[in-house]
């Protein structure tokens, strides 16, 4: 069974510094991975997809792959207390995603 | 309203109930799909669906029932509700299959409490 791992506990960070988010998985053939940001008592939304080993910048989200090791990671620079919440990755086969537990983040003014 | 709806938000229910959660999504995706949301489990997919009358089960099936006559709408049923099934419960849907890199929209969630 595909498994997700985010083991990380709650991170707090200061408004305005970089938030680092780390996610591991278990199938090598896994080939898309997503992250999401799901507030509190609301749905999740996506905010990242990657699917090339390296980095991908959106904004002040910055995705990592890398296949060989088997983890992506999700950078936040300049985190807003807007960027509160819980963060979720996915990986995508089969035709379903498969979600891990999701890290909570919390920036501090 | 263009996108992707739940309903009700809300349910209580009594144990032993049937109960059924609606989806709809006004994209014409193909694929629909049911999660449920535990503290401790995070998202676990129940079952979704490739296309009208095709549907599978996922990772949690047992004790749910899925159909799909028409693309735009995927009723997840509860055939006999148990205090297990005290959860939020949200669909999504996505355009393609495969291994793009399109990833799913959700709806706002239904949140269903067996008493």
């Amino acid at each position: 069974q595909k498994e997700v791992e985010q083991n990380s506990g709650p991170l707090s960070v200061p408004e305005g510094a970089i938030a680092s988010l780390n996610c591991t998985y278990s199938d090598r053939g896994s080939q898309s991975f997503f992250w999401y940001r799901q507030y509190s008592g609301k749905s999740p939304e996506l905010i990242m997809s990657i699917y090339s080993n390296g980095d991908k910048e959106d904004g002040r989200f910055t995705a990592q792959l890398n296949k060989a090791s088997q983890y992506v990671s999700l950078l936040i620079r300049d985190s807003q207390p807007s960027d509160s919440a819980t963060y979720l990755c996915a990986e995508r086969g089969n035709n379903r995603l498969a979600f891990g537990k999701g890290n909570q983040v919390v920036v501090i003014p | 309203d263009a996108g992707i709806t739940q309903s009700p938000r809300y349910k209580i229910t009594e144990t032993g109930r049937q109960v059924t959660l609606m989806c709809h999504q006004t994209w014409s995706h193909s694929y629909m799909f049911w999660y449920r949301q535990d503290l401790g489990h995070g998202l676990r997919l129940i079952y979704y669906s490739a296309a009208a009358d095709i549907t599978d089960k996922g990772e949690v099936p047992d004790g749910y029932v899925v159909s799909r006559s028409k693309t735009e709408n995927f009723p997840l049923t509860l055939e006999s509700a148990t205090r297990s099934q005290t959860s939020v419960y949200f669909c999504a849907s996505s355009e393609s299959s495969g291994q793009g890199q399109d990833g799913y929209t959700f709806g706002s969630g239904t949140r269903l409490t067996v008493v």
